[in-house]
This record gives C-alpha cells, sequence and structure tokens, in this order.
C-alpha cells in the first residue's frame, strides 16, 4: 500500500537548536517529492520538490534531502517565525499521498 | 503572480443544509483539486480536473458531495446535504502539470466548513 510516514508528529526546539524532521515513504514509481509548509489557518506552501536520491534542495535554515526510502528536513538554528506544521506529499505521477504533517515549535 | 483563490474563508451550516465552495486558481494551471482536511490530519483529495474534465473523484462521497469546473478555469465544491463528520477544511489546489510532473500544487488558504 502506498503510504507516507513522518515523524516526530510534534516537536518543540529551544531556538537555534538544529534538527531534522523525517519523511518515509513506501510508494512504487516515485516521480517527486515535496515539502510544505502550513501555518495555522492557511493553506500549505510549497517549500521544496525532489526527484531523486541524492538531491538536495535549501531555503534559508531550511535544507531538505532525498534518500530511496526518505526525506529529510533539517532546520539550522530555527527561529520561532519557523513555527508551524511541515508536511511532506510524494506523488507517483498520477497521485498525490500527504503525510499527517509535523508540527515544530520553536521557543524564543 | 497572484494565488490560488478560495471563497468563502469560513462557513457555518446545520446538519442535513447545503453548502458551496468557489475556488479560482493560478493562471494557466490546468489542473485543478480539491482536497479535504480534517484538523491533525494531511490533505484528503476529494477531486482532481485536468482542464473541465474529471481526472479522480474516486474519494469524492458522491451521494452528497459534487464539483465542477466550468470552462477549464473556476470550479466550485458542493456539499448536501451535509454531516457533522463534513466538517473540515476544504482546500483547493492547482498545478501547471497532473500528478506532479515537473510542478508542485500550489494550495489557496481554504474554506473553514463547520457544521453543527
Amino acid at each position: 500500500e502506498d503510504q507516507v510516514t513522518q515523524s516526530p508528529e510534534a516537536l518543540r526546539l529551544q531556538e537555534g537548536e538544529s534538527s531534522s524532521l523525517n519523511c518515509s515513504y513506501t510508494v512504487s514509481g516515485l516521480r517527486g517529492l515535496f515539502w510544505y509548509r502550513q501555518d495555522p489557518g492557511k493553506g500549505p506552501e510549497f517549500l521544496f520538490t525532489l526527484y531523486s536520491a541524492g538531491e538536495e534542495k535549501e531555503k534559508e535554515r531550511l535544507k531538505a534531502t532525498l534518500t530511496k526510502k526518505e526525506s529529510f528536513l533539517h532546520i539550522t538554528a530555527p527561529k520561532p517565525e519557523d513555527s508551524a506544521t511541515y508536511l511532506c506529499a510524494v506523488t507517483t505521477g498520477n497521485q498525490f499521498y500527504f503525510g499527517t504533517g509535523t508540527s515544530l515549535t520553536v521557543i524564543p | 503572480e497572484a494565488g490560488v483563490a478560495q471563497s468563502p474563508r469560513y462557513k457555518i451550516i446545520e446538519k442535513r443544509q447545503s453548502v458551496a465552495f468557489w475556488c479560482n486558481p493560478i493562471s494557466g494551471h490546468a489542473t485543478l483539486y480539491w482536497y479535504q482536511q480534517i484538523l491533525g490530519q494531511g490533505p484528503k483529495l476529494l477531486i482532481q480536473f485536468q482542464n473541465n474534465g474529471v481526472v479522480d473523484d474516486s474519494q469524492l462521497p458522491k451521494d452528497r458531495f459534487s464539483a465542477e469546473r466550468l470552462k477549464g478555469v473556476d470550479s466550485t465544491l458542493k456539499i448536501q446535504p451535509a454531516k457533522l463528520e463534513d466538517s473540515a477544511v476544504y482546500l483547493c489546489a492547482s498545478s501547471l502539470n497532473p500528478g506532479g510532473w515537473g510542478s508542485p500544487l500550489h494550495f489557496g488558504n481554504g474554506t473553514r466548513l463547520t457544521v453543527t
């Protein structure tokens, strides 16, 4: 069965404390993996697309990496404004499969 | 570029009433999706359009939900009659290419529906 699992469900960090979020997937024929940020009361905001194992993308304090079975979203020296839910999604070219997200709280 | 527009932002109705949501995708995006997101969960696909044709509506509860995309641009999603379990955020998304090939989904801010 195609599915996406994110861990941890929730993460609390002190400002400046780096960490990683995990997205593991079991799909037949991965055609892309996407990371989104979702703030309360808003729709998911696109962050990164990764297509092949070994690929990496960076944006400010965020860095996404991809292997054959999972992706990591590394957050370096986070700030309170990085607090949000981070969603992972994969596509087989026909369908998108979403994880349930990791709720990140960064404490000043 | 202008993002995906959705209205209304909030809606409260009683069970058995009907409700409709509207979505205007990003200009030029041929693929449009409606998702349902229950608190604490990831988005769940309800229906996918390619231009004005339905690509996937396998998870749409067709006894109460309907959707259309006239002229391949705007779309409306309707629920009639609503049930308590329909309380959720309804997200519209669009993309240049179907299925995510070469382009991600871009989401609107959703409509939060509360059924009492």
